[in-house]
């Protein structure tokens, strides 16, 4: 089955500690972003990839960092700088072309304390 | 800068009575708009969009929404509703004209089906 994967689907860290999510597709899709939910907020963007070794901040980067040096795979790392790190986080790609929409996996909850 | 409003947080309703939720976006230009649907501790499903064409769509799960140009809205119906349609609908915005697709949300109206 085609889809994107995130793992763990709880992670819990201490404060201090950089942590690294993972975000693996395969559905062969370009882009690839990732977002931050929060109760209440919606979701947020944090960094975005439109093609392998290249991404772009979205709104909320700052304490974030991102590769893309493979196409199926967009790691996000929550550094020890982002003041509030505990929230749900979302991966999401999309196909290149006339395909508009977005699909998401099915997230990681980060609980730092 | 584009923003999406979801006046309601949450929206309680019974099982077999309609339902709308509301959505308002506040930029004038030609944007693409979609509702998604999140299932507890899940991630998000694509209910329906609107590309361009005839302003009502239809979707998934017999829900449907109508775009209005004229009053920036998108509002997301369905006429009979089943406990299991209980979740949290988020309604999103995409300019025509950014070439990174990004999506601006709402943020996000929790429909409640009471038995």
């Amino acid at each position: 089955d085609g889809g994107i994967t995130q793992s763990p689907k709880y992670l819990f860290r201490k404060e201090g500690q950089n942590v690294t999510l993972s975000c693996e597709q395969n559905l062969n899709h370009d882009a690839m972003y990732w977002y931050r939910q929060d109760p209440g907020q919606g979701l947020r963007l944090i960094y975005y990839s439109q093609i392998v070794n290249d991404f772009q901040k979205g709104d909320i980067a700052e304490g974030y960092s991102v590769s893309r040096e493979k196409k199926e795979s967009f790691p996000l790392t929550v550094t020890s700088a982002q003041k509030n790190p505990t929230a749900f986080y979302l991966c999401a790609s999309k196909a290149s072309g006339v395909s508009y929409e977005q699909y998401f996996g099915p997230g990681t909850r980060l609980t730092v304390t | 800068a584009q923003s999406v409003t979801q006046l309601d947080s949450q929206v309680p309703v019974f099982e077999e009575a309609p339902v709308e939720l509301r959505c308002n976006y506040s930029s004038s230009v030609s944007v693409y708009l979609f509702w998604y649907v999140q299932y507890p501790n899940q991630g998000l499903q694509l209910l329906l969009k609107y590309l361009s064409g005839s302003t009502l769509v239809k979707g998934i799960n017999g829900f449907e929404a109508e775009f209005n140009k004229s009053q920036t809205s998108f509002h997301l119906r369905k006429p009979s509703v089943h406990i299991s349609d209980t979740a949290e609908y988020f309604c999103a915005v995409s300019d025509r004209k950014d070439s990174s697709y990004k999506l601006i949300f709402g943020s996000g109206t929790r429909l409640l089906v009471r038995p």
